[in-house]
């Protein structure tokens, strides 16, 4: 099983450039995150999506849209890239209402110019 | 909304001693408290987890305790072993509605055991 995949891994925008990041699950969870990290924040919920069909934001949501395109794949979008959005993103899925541990990708590297 | 408090932000530790992080919560309606492991270049894997109605769970040399009342959670790793050497979140879930899904991470500890 691949668990969850992302894609890229790394990335370069300039100030102003959009661009999706894309995840993928295999293990036919209901619930999936976007997250982001930066050093000394922690991780924080930019949004998730409780089942396919739905999707609602986070504690971080601004500058940034999802899509649950279906039960596997969320995919999040920054349509004007921004310096304060260099980070790390994390995209995880969980099994039962949120309350199970979740299986997180192995991220994506963005870096804001 | 939850705020979790971890503490402490380093920690080094002598291969083969206990290593112990902390953690509170604030809001008394959490009811479920990951603990997630993370090596470098890689995301978060979860290692253990507790609910609120347990105060100790153990898994090999991995154990959590938690204690409602202070709304204090604890991550204890013995006997440890340079793999260990990670950054370690602690977490916590609160209850109703969309809340479920809202997770509130710690900061981190980055824990370094030295052969």
């Amino acid at each position: 099983n691949a668990g969850v995949t992302q894609t890229p891994k790394f990335q370069v925008l300039k100030t102003g450039q959009s661009m999706t990041l894309q995840c993928a699950q295999d293990m036919n969870h209901n619930s999936m995150y976007w997250y982001r990290q930066d050093p000394g924040m922690g991780l924080r919920l930019i949004y998730y999506s409780a089942s396919e069909g739905t999707t609602d934001k986070g504690e971080v949501p601004n500058g940034y849209n999802v899509s649950r395109l279906n039960k596997r794949e969320f995919s999040l979008r920054l349509e004007s890239a921004a310096p304060s959005q260099t980070s790390v993103y994390f995209c995880a899925s969980s099994e039962v209402k949120g309350r199970a541990g979740r299986t997180f990708g192995s991220g994506t590297r963005l870096t804001v110019v | 909304g939850e705020n979790v408090e971890q503490h402490p932000s380093t920690l080094s530790v002598q291969e083969g001693d206990s290593a112990v992080i902390k953690c509170t919560y604030s809001d008394s309606a959490s009811n479920y408290f990951p603990w997630y492991k993370q090596e470098l270049g890689k995301g978060p894997q979860l290692i253990i987890d507790i609910r609120s109605n347990v105060g100790e769970k153990k898994d090999q040399r991995i154990a959590v305790t938690l204690n409602k009342t202070a709304k204090h959670f604890s991550l204890h790793i013995t006997e440890t072993q340079p793999e260990d050497s990670a950054v370690y979140f602690c977490a916590a879930s609160s209850l109703g509605g969309g809340s479920n899904y809202k997770l509130t991470f710690g900061k981190g500890t980055l824990l370094t055991v030295n052969p």
